[in-house]
């Protein structure tokens, strides 16, 4: 069965930090990628996606991911996180042509001020 | 703003007693989905809707029935419902017309408790 692995279930990171969380599927053909955000209270949120093209790609307030093929990865960063970036993370991933979009079971990120 | 409105927002109910979800979207996009929250498990599909009465099922079905009679609304029923469907439920709609790319926009969430 298609899934999605998220690494860290839970991180604690102080502002200025580094942020990476890791994310794996497992789907042998094309897919499109996504993160999800969720601020604590609130519904999903798309922080970014990759269809096709440039590997890295660029998303809202400052995160960017990576998609390695090779790896089934697609790992969310960012240089130096904030207060305001706790949240819970979800990878995404639609096997293409497919109808489903299959979530991972999120990491919870605190930011200590 | 997707347009995409969940109601009700909060239920709590007793075992046993039906309960429906509604969800509603003001821009007649095709594809509708629900999805339950559950702390360790991320999202799970549990229904789908790819057009005025063509829906199927998701990851997680078992215990829910779905309607969707016209292109705005997408119902969720819970026959009889049972504590584990205690969820945070969430409808996702996605706006694309050329096919599904998997990008989806969330409603609000209806949380239900069932004791």
């Amino acid at each position: 069965a298609q899934s999605v692995s998220q690494h860290n279930h839970h991180v604690i990171l102080s502002e200025a930090a580094s942020l990476e969380l890791g994310c794996n599927y497992s789907y042998g053909g094309t897919v499109n990628l996504f993160w999800y955000v969720q601020y604590p209270g609130q519904h999903l949120q798309l922080l970014l996606k990759y269809f096709s093209g440039d590997p890295l790609v660029k998303g809202i307030k400052g995160f960017e991911a990576e998609f390695i093929k090779s790896k089934f990865s697609f790992n969310l960063r960012k240089p130096s996180v904030q207060w305001s970036d706790t949240a819970e993370y979800f990878c995404a991933v639609n096997p293409t042509g497919g109808f489903k979009t299959i979530f991972g079971a999120g990491t919870r990120l605190f930011v200590k001020a | 703003d997707a347009g995409i409105t969940q109601s009700p927002r909060h239920k709590v109910t007793e075992t046993g007693t039906p309960v429906t979800l509604r969800c509603h979207q003001t821009e007649n996009h095709r594809y509708m989905y629900w999805y339950r929250q559950d702390p360790g498990h991320g999202l799970r599909l549990i229904h789908y809707s790819y057009g005025v009465k063509d829906t199927d099922k998701g990851e997680v079905s078992d215990g829910y029935s779905v309607s969707r009679s016209k292109t705005e609304d997408f119902l969720l029923t819970l026959e009889s419902a049972t504590s584990s469907q205690t969820s945070v439920y969430f409808c996702a709609i996605s706006e694309s017309e050329t096919g599904y790319t998997g990008e989806l926009f969330f409603g609000e969430g209806s949380r239900l408790t069932v004791l």
